[in-house]
């Protein structure tokens, strides 16, 4: 089962790129890693997701180095409206032993 | 579509009582995935579906919690009995297909209290 871990938080200025980074040094050949974001009394939003190498659309960015044993979204030029929690998600559901770990979750805090 | 409908919004009870929670995923959807979320643990993956049958629960946390999905457009998540110590935030996700780590669309979650 991948453990994950992330920055409990992060906090930025308006303007800035922003590099959250997670960890799952157990991350399964089959896994994907998938990150969402989630505001107050919300539930999680997709924002990406990549298995390896990088991955970026109108978003955010999504790099995974060759090992996968982390992963690093990238927030180009953050907003007042990006303060949120971001999760990473890594997991996948083939095979019996299938299961899906959200991390901790790191509480961006964007301010002008 | 109208998204994932998770009702109700807010659920108060007391300890001892039978909570049922009710979710209606996105049509078409063919994973149904229910989440518990707390501040001490995160996101906690409970249980999830395919194509209505339950294909993992090992994220129950004990026999007062079953699940269900008699149709492909509606699932329940019931405790009985409640106790506070599940209080939390239940949410509900679908997503299309491809073992479920395609694109998981949540609901706006249930907040249960139980006094």
């Amino acid at each position: 089962l991948a453990k994950t871990t992330q920055p409990i938080s992060m906090d930025s200025y308006e303007g800035q790129e922003v590099n959250i980074t997670c960890s799952h040094n157990n991350i399964a050949t089959n896994d994907y890693i998938t990150w969402y974001q989630q505001f107050p009394s919300q539930g999680p939003r997709f924002i990406i997701q990549g298995y390896k190498t990088k991955v970026t659309n109108e978003v955010a960015s999504l790099f995974i180095p060759a090992d996968r044993k982390s992963s690093t979204l990238s927030l180009p030029r953050v907003s007042l409206s990006d303060t949120a929690v971001y999760y990473c998600l890594v997991g996948d559901l083939t095979g019996t032993a299938s299961k899906l770990t959200f991390g901790t979750g790191t509480r961006l805090q964007v301010t002008l | 579509d109208a998204g994932v409908i998770q009702s109700p919004r807010h659920e108060v009870t007391e300890m001892g009582q039978e909570v049922t929670l009710r979710c209606k995923p996105i049509s078409g959807h063919d994973y149904l995935f229910w989440y518990r979320q707390t501040m001490m643990r995160g996101l906690e993956l409970l249980i999830y579906f395919n194509n209505n049958v339950p294909i993992d629960d090992s994220g129950m946390p004990e026999d007062r919690f079953s699940a269900k999905m008699p149709n492909a457009s509606f699932s329940t998540l019931k405790i009985q009995p409640s106790e506070p110590r599940d209080s939390a935030v239940y949410f509900c996700a679908s997503s299309l297909d491809r073992r479920g780590t395609d694109t998981q669309y949540f609901g706006p979650g249930t907040r249960l209290t139980v006094l």
